[in-house]
């Protein structure tokens, strides 16, 4: 199975401000047939499901502001939110769609300080 | 408006059975890859199965294989997740999701299953 493990487990961050969020994958989550690279970002908002944010590690899904992007690439991968907004306060999931069994990311919790 | 909407989720005792159903609306599930992800109260996110279009290909994780079935009817545009010898460790949200390849694109509201007795 492919691990996703997350750094940090929470992180408070002030308006305006950056929120970094790190994934690693236990082995590279590059499809070799596809050239691309199957790993995704989720924000999940208290109350509600989870919902696409990122997708091949670096392309937004449709109607994501630009504030949010992803970068990385083989087995290292980042979630930056860059000018932090009131509704961005959520837990954001990493997850390999690579292979099965499919796997996520413990969560980071983003808080306002 | 393109969503997904489940139903079957409630109490249940360990040992017992429960059938999971999604609705989908404003898009054909014949085009999709369709999974079921569960998420335990105050827990992260774990998937469970995925179905493919046609039904040929079924996948799960490990801890459900044996107990758990999911089957579609395309006709119908509805998935179902059909959950046998059910344990207390089984209890979470069950959301119904969309694939894109395997990509989650498309999360329902959830439907919530608890075992206990």
């Amino acid at each position: 199975d492919i691990v996703m493990t997350q750094s940090p487990d929470s992180l408070a961050v002030s308006l305006g401000e950056r929120a970094t969020i790190n994934c690693k994958s236990s082995r590279s989550v590059f499809h070799n047939s596809y050239k691309q690279t199957f790993l995704g970002w989720y924000q999940q908002r208290p109350g509600q499901p989870p919902k696409l944010l990122i997708h091949g590690a670096t392309s937004r899904a449709s109607g994501v502001p630009d504030r949010f992007s992803g970068s990385g690439s083989g087995t290292d991968f980042t979630l930056t939110i860059t000018s932090l907004q009131a509704e961005d306060v959520a837990v954001y999931y990493c997850h390999q769609y690579l292979d099965s069994p499919l796997t996520f990311g413990g969560g980071t919790k983003v808080e306002i300080k | 408006e393109v969503q997904l909407v489940e139903s079957g989720g409630g109490l249940v005792q360990p040992g017992g059975s429960l059938r999971l159903s999604c609705a989908a609306s404003g898009f054909n599930i014949n085009n999709y890859w369709m999974s079921w992800v569960r998420q335990a109260p105050g827990k992260g996110l774990e998937w469970v199965a995925i179905i493919k279009q046609d039904g040929s290909e079924k996948k799960s994780v490990d801890s459900v294989k044996g107990r758990f079935t999911i089957s579609r009817d395309n006709a119908k545009n509805s998935l179902y997740l059909q959950m046998d010898s059910l344990r207390v460790e089984d209890s979470a949200v069950y959301y119904c999701v969309r694939g894109s390849g395997w990509l989650q694109d498309l999360w329902g509201q959830g439907t919530l299953v608890t075992v206990s007795s």
